[in-house]
């Protein structure tokens, strides 16, 4: 099926870890998001790329890198994790302002 | 700053009944979308609207967007148990090339049989 895939589906990590999030689309669309969801906040940007190789800070982006090596794959790190960045984190594509974006189903990360 | 205020921020309701869900700010968009998100889901698209006073209707959904560009309402008619889940409006920053998009923080409709 056509869309947005993320990995993994769950993540717990001690404080002070490493990991990389993966997101992939087949949508052939430039632009790709990263966003944060925790509860009573709606959805939160952290970092965005309009095409390959170009990315872009969003309103959260403190504690996180991206990379956008390829039109397909986009990936966040968090280079120290703290419990502070316990959340959901979406990745989305999409050509945007009509036509709406795709997101994948979500990774579930605890720091502990 | 939230730049979208949604309400009610719950909503719990019996099949059958009416709502409505409101989405205002006081910046002017250049378009507007609503999300429905399910539990272990990601959002998905339900509509965008675009010029303003623009009525679109989803079967019992009808999305309307103000005439200055700055809110929206989602009115559910006769709502039903399978339209339980979250409603997200976003946004497009006018000023972006990209559609960038700001998000309000949901509202969580429940409703029973």
């Amino acid at each position: 099926n056509a869309g947005v895939t993320q990995t993994p589906k769950f993540q717990v990590l001690k404080t002070g870890q490493s990991m990389t999030l993966q997101c992939a689309q087949d949508m052939n669309h430039n632009s790709m998001y990263w966003y944060r969801q925790d509860p009573g906040m709606g959805l939160r940007l952290i970092y965005y790329s309009a095409s390959e190789g170009t990315t872009d800070k969003g309103e959260v982006p403190n504690g996180y890198n991206v990379s956008r090596l390829n039109k397909r794959e986009f990936s966040l790190r968090l280079e120290s994790a703290a419990p502070s960045q316990t959340s959901v984190y979406f990745c989305a594509g999409g050509p945007g302002q009509v036509y709406g974006y795709t997101f994948g189903s979500g990774t579930r990360l605890t720091v502990v | 700053t939230q730049l979208l205020e949604q309400s009610p921020q719950f909503l719990s309701i019996q099949e059958g009944e009416n709502l409505t869900v409101y989405c205002n700010s006081s910046s002017v968009f250049s378009s507007l979308q609503w999300y429905r998100q399910e539990p272990g889901e990601g959002p998905v698209l339900l509509v965008t609207v675009v010029t303003g006073g623009e009525v679109k209707k989803l079967k019992r959904l009808t999305f309307q967007f103000g005439d200055a560009r700055k809110d929206s309402s989602l009115h559910i008619t006769a709502a039903q148990p399978g339209d339980t889940g979250l409603y997200l409006c976003a946004g497009v920053d006018r000023g972006s090339t990209l559609g960038r998009l700001y998000f309000g923080r949901g509202t969580q409709l429940t409703v029973w049989p």
